[in-house]
């Protein structure tokens, strides 16, 4: 069955490390796959986008790999701030566009 | 350039009632996607319309419909509600002209959220 994985233990960081979060999959062929963050009680909002044919993409302190040999995508955050503390969504787009559970990822000063 | 916008934003129902929630998209969003999010499951998917039309559907019982104005404004309507049915019902639209493997969804563009509860 499909699945798609993200470390469901919170990301505990201190200010200014570099945060990696994973989003793991199995039986998708995505063509693309998104990151999105989400704060307490609101929607998801997006991050980035990188499609199947694509290695790495970056905006400011971002940065997304993809590697479809793996399945497997990393999300990181460069000079981490409290303030990107939250919960961090990958999607993974085919028929539909499924999420994962999420990682909730914690900085502290 | 206004935001995605839900009504109401919270509900409280008992079982076996109906409930209808409303989403108006971003000016010239024409997808309109629906989402359930709850701490167990995540965020799932329910259906995307596209000019009016469900362009793609998600795992969920035929409780679960929904319909698009040819304004793109959305709603959601679940029917005989279940306690397993309380969750934070998100909207989401974009922009996306193609859908399915082509990647058509795009950007999602969330509004806050409608939150259900069932008693």
């Amino acid at each position: 069955s499909q699945k798609i994985e993200q470390n469901s233990e919170a990301l505990n960081i201190q200010e200014g490390k570099t945060a990696t979060l994973t989003c793991n999959y199995t039986n998708y062929s995505p063509a693309y796959l998104q990151w999105y963050r989400q704060d307490p009680g609101r929607g998801p909002v997006f991050l980035l986008l990188i499609r199947e044919n694509e290695k790495e993409k970056r905006k400011e302190r971002l940065k997304v790999t993809f590697d479809t040999t793996l399945k497997q995508s990393l999300f990181h955050i460069t000079a981490s701030q409290p303030a990107d503390s939250a919960t961090y969504l990958c999607a993974l787009a085919d028929s539909t566009l499924t999420f994962g559970k999420g990682t909730m990822l914690l900085v502290s000063p | 350039k206004a935001g995605v916008t839900q009504t109401p934003r919270y509900l409280i129902k008992t079982r076996g009632q109906q409930v209808t929630l409303s989403c108006s998209p971003i000016s010239g969003h024409r997808s309109v996607s629906w989402y359930q999010q709850t701490p167990g499951q995540g965020l799932q998917f329910l259906f995307e319309y596209f000019s009016e039309t469900q362009r793609n559907k998600g795992n969920f019982p035929g409780r679960f419909s929904g319909r698009q104005f040819s304004n793109s404004r959305s709603e959601m309507n679940v029917s005989t509600l279940e306690l397993g049915d309380s969750a934070l019902y998100l909207c989401a639209s974009s922009l996306a002209q193609t859908g399915g493997t082509s990647g058509g969804f795009g950007t999602q563009y969330f509004g806050p959220g409608t939150r259900l509860t069932v008693l």
